[in-house]
């Protein structure tokens, strides 16, 4: 079971450019994150998807968009990269129930490093 | 000041020691409180997952949770080498986002 899969593993860009960070889960859950982890802030949520068809912006969604592209699939778009976005991405899935969370399963991250 | 705090660490203990890891937090909405254990470039993975005040063990980990002290804490009983990892709390109140601490950094040495 493959869980949560991220690609790119890793990907370095120059400022400026754009890039799209895919997502994809086959637990079935109807809710997906996209988290940022930098040394000594944590794991910080920038965008998520309680269930296909809605996103809404988390603690840092500057920067960045996101697809629901099916209940599957959630993608992050950085559309003019910035050094401040170098940071690890990682997207989790869960299963809501009466608006709450379960656990989330997170994949094994992508490292973006903006020169 | 952050909703959540956590000690970054790094903790070191030798194999065998009794291993407490803590959070505290602001929100008195917080209600579901849980531990992630982090290996270095993986992903976060559950390890505790409670709900309220109280108690509850899997084999060598315990999780209690303080809400009148807005309180939490994972005590990891005979650690070994294999628990060298970052440990994560992460809570959440009705809402559908969960909010992590910074993590806390553990090696057990042999």
């Amino acid at each position: 079971n493959a869980g949560v899969t991220q690609t790119p593993k890793f990907q370095v860009l120059k400022t400026g450019q754009s890039m799209t960070l895919q997502c994809a889960q086959d637990m079935n859950h109807n809710s997906m994150y996209w988290y940022r982890q930098d040394p000594g802030m944590g794991l910080r949520l920038i965008y998520y998807s309680a269930s296909e068809g809605t996103t809404d912006k988390g603690e840092v969604p500057n920067g960045y968009n996101v697809s629901r592209l099916n209940k599957r699939e959630f993608s992050l778009r950085l559309e003019s990269a910035a050094p401040s976005q170098t940071s690890v991405y990682f997207c989790a899935s869960s299963l809501m129930d009466r608006g709450r969370t379960g656990e989330l399963f997170f994949g094994e991250g992508s490292r973006l490093t903006v020169l | 000041q952050k909703e959540v705090e956590q000690d970054p660490g790094p903790l070191s203990v030798p194999e065998g020691a009794i291993v407490s890891l803590n959070c505290t937090y602001s929100n008195s909405a917080f209600q579901y409180f849980m531990w992630y254990r982090q290996y270095s470039r993986k992903g976060p993975e559950l390890l505790m997952y409670t709900y309220s005040s109280g108690n509850k063990e899997d084999g060598r980990f315990t999780a209690q949770v303080d809400k009148s002290s807005k309180y939490i804490s994972l005590f990891i009983r005979d650690s070994q080498p294999s628990d060298s990892a970052t440990y994560l709390c992460a809570m959440s109140g009705t809402a559908s986002k969960l909010t992590f601490g910074t993590g806390t950094r553990l090696q057990v040495t042999l």
